[in-house]
């Protein structure tokens, strides 16, 4: 199963909003509400930041924000600051009882 | 607090098999409602899934790794112990070992990981 397609990188000036796009297909993405993503910073092991499409766990900053559109899933994060600057992975259920993850997206903040 | 701890032989020689433990404390592997599993970063690389398995024996693989991963869980010592034989190359990578609720797309925490080499 094909990964998860994210730009390679995005970037954003401390206060701005970004947005990294997650897209899938109808047997991922689209098929089911079960999209997560995470934070991973180098040498870290990542950390979840949503699931189930727009949840956040308890202590994540309501400055991070999910959302779907058919079969593309979206990140947002609103009031950048330069601790958001990270690598950015989106993952999804897949149709096999599996999970597949996108290639992951580099968050500058300029 | 729950913790994952990974620990295993940080260098495997090609086709050997990759045996590697996930201690968990601070919480009960044997919940009805969580999955313990593996994934694993290749160096500079993005995110693959391996697996899962709940503490009644259920198990769940990537189907890419089927062939190559066993996925096992011992409720006495809190452990859950990932197997992946006839190693490559291609199999180098930081191996995470994390936590799944089940019916969500939740995994959280994750261990801190454990670099594992495939080279002779």
């Amino acid at each position: 199963h094909s990964a998860l397609t994210q730009p390679a990188s995005v970037s954003g000036s401390p206060g701005q909003s970004i947005t990294i796009s997650c897209t899938g297909t109808s047997s991922d993405v689209g098929g089911y509400n079960y999209v997560s993503w995470f934070q991973q910073y180098p040498g870290k092991a990542p950390k979840l930041i949503i699931y189930d499409v727009s949840n956040r766990p308890s202590g994540v900053s309501n400055r991070f924000s999910g959302t779907k559109s058919g079969n593309t899933a979206s990140l947002t994060i609103s009031g950048l600051q330069a601790e958001d600057e990270a690598e950015y992975y989106c993952s999804s259920y897949i149709s096999s009882a599996s999970w597949v993850f996108g290639g992951g997206t580099k968050l500058t903040v300029l | 607090q729950l913790q994952l701890q990974e620990s295993g032989p940080g260098l495997v020689k090609p086709s050997e098999t990759l045996s590697l433990t996930c201690t968990v404390s601070g919480g009960s592997i044997s919940s009805s409602d969580y999955y313990w599993g593996w994934i694993r970063q290749p160096p500079g690389m993005g995110l693959e899934w391996i697996g899962y398995i709940h503490y009644s024996g259920t198990t769940y693989y990537n189907p890419s790794l089927k062939s190559r991963v066993t996925i096992s869980v011992d409720t006495s010592k809190n452990q859950v112990s990932l197997n992946l034989s006839s190693v490559t190359a291609a199999d180098t990578a930081v191996y995470y070992c994390t936590r799944h609720r089940g019916d969500s797309s939740w995994f959280d925490p994750w261990g801190q990981g454990t670099l594992v080499t495939v080279s002779s």
